[in-house]
């Protein structure tokens, strides 16, 4: 049974401090996708990528965001320095080109 | 004005009842359309998925898509207690990045 997995799957950290959050995609797709969902604003697209190279991170933070793909099977989401706003969850998803994806459990991050 | 519409209800219906969930899109260049079904504290589940216009069958769900008017719907019949959840619209043109509604959260009532 193909998943997605991500780790860690529960995060409590302090503010300023670095956040790394972790994916492996299901085995053969080419695309990965980072959204972050909050009650407020639902799910928001923070980056993705094909083949392992970024298509587009727009909805990200720049300055204290970035994701990165260093192997086909494993996409990271790190954010440092961390802040209360950006708790929320974290899924990752992947699928094959763009026609379907599949979600992760996701990471819930919590910032004091 | 967003690129996809979902009235977030919440929506409460008996057990049994017939449950009609909806979107409105406004780029026509859309051609994938899925629901995604989130139970709380999990990650969004892909539930039907359909290319281009037309109805799609799977048990107790249709999707319908209808492309000249840029709508698309979820049938549930004979709803359940387990079917009580978030549910997502989403779609996407092929290559391009998806575009998700805000959901729509669905109670049903034993």
């Amino acid at each position: 049974d193909a998943r997605v997995t991500q780790t860690p799957r529960h995060k409590v950290t302090e503010m300023g401090q670095e956040v790394t959050m972790r994916c492996q995609p299901i085995l053969g797709h080419n695309t990965v996708f980072w959204y972050r969902q909050t009650m407020m604003q639902g799910l928001e697209l923070l980056a993705y990528f094909r083949n392992r190279a970024p298509l587009d991170d727009s909805g990200m933070p720049k300055d204290r965001f970035s994701a990165e793909m260093p192997d086909a099977t494993l996409a990271t989401l790190k954010i440092q320095p961390s802040e209360p706003r950006d708790s929320a969850v974290y899924f990752c998803a992947s699928g094959f080109l763009t026609d379907t994806q599949y979600f992760g459990p996701g990471t819930r991050l919590t910032v004091l | 004005q967003k690129e996809v519409e979902q009235d977030p209800g919440p929506l409460s219906v008996p057990e049994g009842a017939i449950v009609s969930l909806n979107c409105t899109y406004s780029n026509s260049a859309f051609q994938y359309f899925m629901w995604y079904r989130q139970y709380s504290r999990k990650g969004p589940e892909l539930l039907m998925y359909t290319y281009s216009s037309g109805n799609k069958e799977d048990g107790r769900f249709t999707a319908q898509v209808d492309k000249s008017s840029k709508y698309i719907s979820l049938f549930i019949r004979d709803s359940q207690p387990s079917d009580s959840a978030t549910y997502l619209c989403a779609m996407s043109a092929l290559g391009n990045q998806f575009y998700f509604g805000t959901g729509t959260s669905l109670t049903v009532i034993p």
